[in-house]
C-alpha cells in the first residue's frame, strides 16, 4: 500500500525559507507512471495547489508561488521536497504532499495524500 | 488559470435524502474534474475522477456527472459518514486548481 508523508519543521519565522521532505513508501518515485505533488490548505480554508515534479525532475509550478517555490526530487531516498521562501504569515497552512498518474501529460487527479504536516509561519 | 465556483457554499440535508453539489469552471476543461471528500483533521481523499468514474472503494450511492464547464456531485441517500466537506478540482490545465468547497451538513 502506498503511503506518503510529510516531514519538516512545524515552525518558520518571517522572511525564512519553508523545507518539508515527503517519504514515498510502498512505491518507487522513479516510475515513469506518477507525478509527485504539494498542495496546502490555510486553517479554515480551502486547498491550494504549489506545484508538481516529474521523477525526471520536470516542474510545474503555480504561477502565484512560483518566484518562491522549488521543488525537488531524490530518487536514492524515494523522497521529494519543498521549498519556499520568504515566507509570511499568509503561508500558514496545513502542507500535504499527494501523487498524481502521468497519464495524459499529467491530467490526472491526486490518488494519494500525505496526512499532512502543519506550518506556523510567526517569530 | 481556471477558476473553480462550488455552490452551494453549505448544503444541509437530513440523512437519507438525495445532495446535489455543483462545480463551475470558467472555461471547458472537458471531462478532467475530480472531487475529493474531507472530514475534520483529515487529509482530501479522492471520491470521484474523469467527472464521474468512482474511486476505489467508494459506493455507487456517489455520482458524478456533467461536461464543460457545469459539473456535479450527487450523493443518494446520504448516511452519516457522508458529512463532509468536498471539493471540486480540475485538471485539464495547469496550474491545478480547487473549488472553494461545499460543506453538507445534518440538517
Amino acid at each position: 500500500q502506498l503511503q506518503l508523508q510529510e516531514s519538516g519543521p512545524g515552525l518558520v519565522k518571517p522572511s525564512e525559507t519553508l523545507s518539508l521532505t515527503c517519504t514515498v513508501s510502498g512505491g518507487s518515485i522513479s516510475s515513469s507512471s506518477y507525478y509527485w505533488g504539494w498542495i496546502r490548505q490555510p486553517p479554515g480554508k480551502g486547498l491550494e495547489w504549489i506545484g508538481s515534479i516529474y521523477y525526471s525532475g520536470s516542474t510545474y509550478y503555480n504561477p502565484s508561488l512560483k518566484s518562491r517555490v522549488t521543488i525537488s526530487v531524490d530518487t536514492s531516498k524515494n523522497q521529494f521536497s519543498l521549498k519556499l521562501s520568504s515566507v509570511t504569515a499568509a503561508d500558514t497552512a496545513v502542507y500535504y504532499c499527494a501523487r498524481h498518474p502521468a497519464d495524459y501529460g499529467g491530467r490526472s487527479s491526486f490518488d494519494y495524500w500525505g496526512q499532512g504536516t502543519l506550518v506556523t509561519v510567526s517569530s | 488559470e481556471i477558476v473553480m465556483t462550488q455552490f452551494p457554499a453549505t448544503l444541509s440535508v437530513s440523512p437519507g435524502e438525495r445532495a446535489t453539489l455543483s462545480c463551475r469552471t470558467s472555461q471547458s476543461i472537458s471531462s478532467n474534474l475530480a472531487w475529493y471528500q474531507q472530514k475534520p483533521g483529515q487529509s482530501p481523499r479522492l471520491f470521484i475522477y474523469d467527472t464521474s468514474t468512482r474511486a476505489t472503494g467508494i459506493p455507487a450511492r456517489f455520482s458524478g456527472g456533467g461536461s464543460g464547464t457545469d459539473f456535479t456531485l450527487t450523493i443518494s441517500g446520504l448516511q452519516s459518514e457522508d458529512f463532509a466537506v468536498y471539493y471540486c478540482q480540475q485538471y485539464d490545465d495547469w496550474p491545478r486548481t480547487f473549488g472553494q468547497g461545499t460543506k453538507v451538513e445534518i440538517k
